[in-house]
């Protein structure tokens, strides 16, 4: 069982939906939560940090973490072509600094 | 944030010849870290580059064939040695400014090897 689970779609929406992108993980250890975004032929880039349980909302972008669970979430209000995307989730531990990523989830917001 | 510049953004390379990667942060961070990110794939870390002393590795990579620089601590350099058509892949540089906190990453450099 690999440490970060994700559904590597694609999932496919129409524009102005509500996307919801999921992660679950095994190392209950893991407090640090981020979200990354990568377009084709891209680095990633941080779209979300999260410390710990919780809620954390940044514009469209909202990300809820539920440690009791093992699940973490991202959710995109309003979803745009320009959405389209690769999203990676990725955690970490205090003792490790070290990344452990899940697969990625291809996402296309159709016009 | 920091940004990150990595060079050569791409590369074509023949088999058995090395290429050296650079990754450049605009400010001063703690922890630079390299990836290899395959077709389609997820990230797979390949080793941290410490400032000052060797690098560390992960499970499956070896300094003979990955040699890692960090001569201060902006900048790093990844060689791909020996190359063989396995070894096309994205590579990425990655920096924190502190432990556990946000990683970010440069765009990437995509290497084929023929």
């Amino acid at each position: 069982q690999k440490e970060v689970e994700q559904d590597p779609g694609p999932l496919s929406v129409p524009e102005g939906a509500i996307v919801s992108l999921n992660c679950t993980y095994s190392n209950s250890a893991f407090q640090y939560f981020m979200w990354y975004r990568q377009y084709s032929r891209k680095g990633p880039e941080l779209l979300m940090y999260t410390y710990s349980s919780g809620n954390k909302e940044d514009g469209r972008f909202t990300a809820q973490v539920d440690k009791s669970s093992k699940y973490i979430s991202l959710f995109i209000r309003d979803s745009q072509p320009s959405d389209s995307a690769t999203y990676l989730c990725a955690m970490s531990s205090d003792s490790s600094y070290k990344l452990i990523f899940g697969s990625g989830t291809r996402l296309l917001v159709r016009p | 944030s920091a940004v990150i510049s990595q060079k050569p953004s791409r590369d074509i390379c023949q088999r058995g010849t090395s290429l050296t990667i650079q990754c450049q942060v605009d400010s001063q961070v703690t922890m630079m870290f390299w990836y290899r990110q395959q077709p389609g794939q997820s990230l797979t870390l390949i080793a941290t580059a410490n400032q000052g002393s060797e690098a560390t590795y992960e499970s499956g990579f070896v300094i003979d064939k990955f040699p890692i620089s960090r001569p201060n601590l902006t900048f790093s350099t990844l060689t791909v040695s020996n190359m063989s058509p396995e070894d096309s892949s994205i590579y990425l540089c990655s920096a924190e400014a502190q432990g556990n906190t946000e990683a970010f990453f440069g765009q990437g450099t995509r290497l084929t090897v023929v």
